[in-house]
């Protein structure tokens, strides 16, 4: 069965120090990778995806994402965080591998990122 | 281009009840999928509809249902309400169901089972 792993709950960093958000995977076909932020009483957002050929994935407000098939890994990365960055983030991947729907995500249980001025 | 839109923002229901919840997908998306936000569980898979047809279901029970109309927007219902069923909806849409699109995510109804 398709599953995506977050180790930890909550990661503090102090503004302007690089970020990370770790997420690993474990995917039968090719994996598709996404991160979500899902900032208080608000809905989540796209960040990025990856698909295939870059192992670094580039999105949204300076997110960048580290494919690593060895490691089965997908961490979320950024490098000067800032006190707007404080969210939850959320690992996620399609449930079918063929034929199957986009629709049909499954998430980590989600990071709680935490920057402090 | 207006986003996902979801209706009501919050709801107070009480036990037994039922409710129904509303979704408007982005103007051209013709994916819409709802999921369920609770601090246990996490984010769980409820359903998606493409083309007015359910095409994947999450494990829930019966009591959860939902559907598409011609323009794609989607209403879920939920009957004899439970207060686990407390929760924050979410409704997605997509341009279609390949693997790789991504979703774009309304804000959420916030249910409340009293």
């Amino acid at each position: 069965a398709q599953s995506v792993a977050q180790p930890e709950d909550q990661v503090n960093v102090a503004e302007g120090n690089p970020l990370t958000v770790k997420c690993t995977y474990s995917v039968s076909g090719n994996p598709y990778l996404f991160w979500y932020v899902q900032y208080p009483n608000r809905g989540l957002q796209f960040l990025l995806k990856y698909i295939t050929g870059d192992n670094l994935v580039k999105g949204s407000y300076g997110f960048e994402a580290e494919f690593n098939k060895s490691q089965t890994s997908f961490h979320l990365k950024k490098p000067s965080a800032l006190v707007s960055d404080s969210a939850l983030y959320f690992c996620a991947a399609p449930r079918g591998t063929y034929g199957g729907s986009q629709g049909n995500l499954i998430f980590g249980k989600g990071t709680k990122l935490s920057v402090k001025p | 281009k207006a986003g996902v839109t979801q209706t009501p923002r919050y709801l107070i229901k009480t036990r037994g009840q039922q409710v129904t919840l509303s979704c408007s997908p982005i103007s051209g998306h013709r994916s819409v999928s709802w999921y369920q936000q609770t601090p246990g569980q996490g984010l769980q898979f409820l359903f998606e509809y493409f083309s007015e047809t359910q095409r994947n279901k999450g494990n829930f029970p019966g009591r959860f249902s939902g559907r598409q109309f011609s323009n794609s927007r989607s209403e879920m219902n939920v009957s004899t309400l439970e207060l686990g069923d407390s929760a924050l909806y979410l409704c997605a849409s997509s341009r279609s169901t390949g693997l790789v699109n991504e979703q774009f995510f309304g804000p959420g109804t916030r249910l409340t089972v009293l």
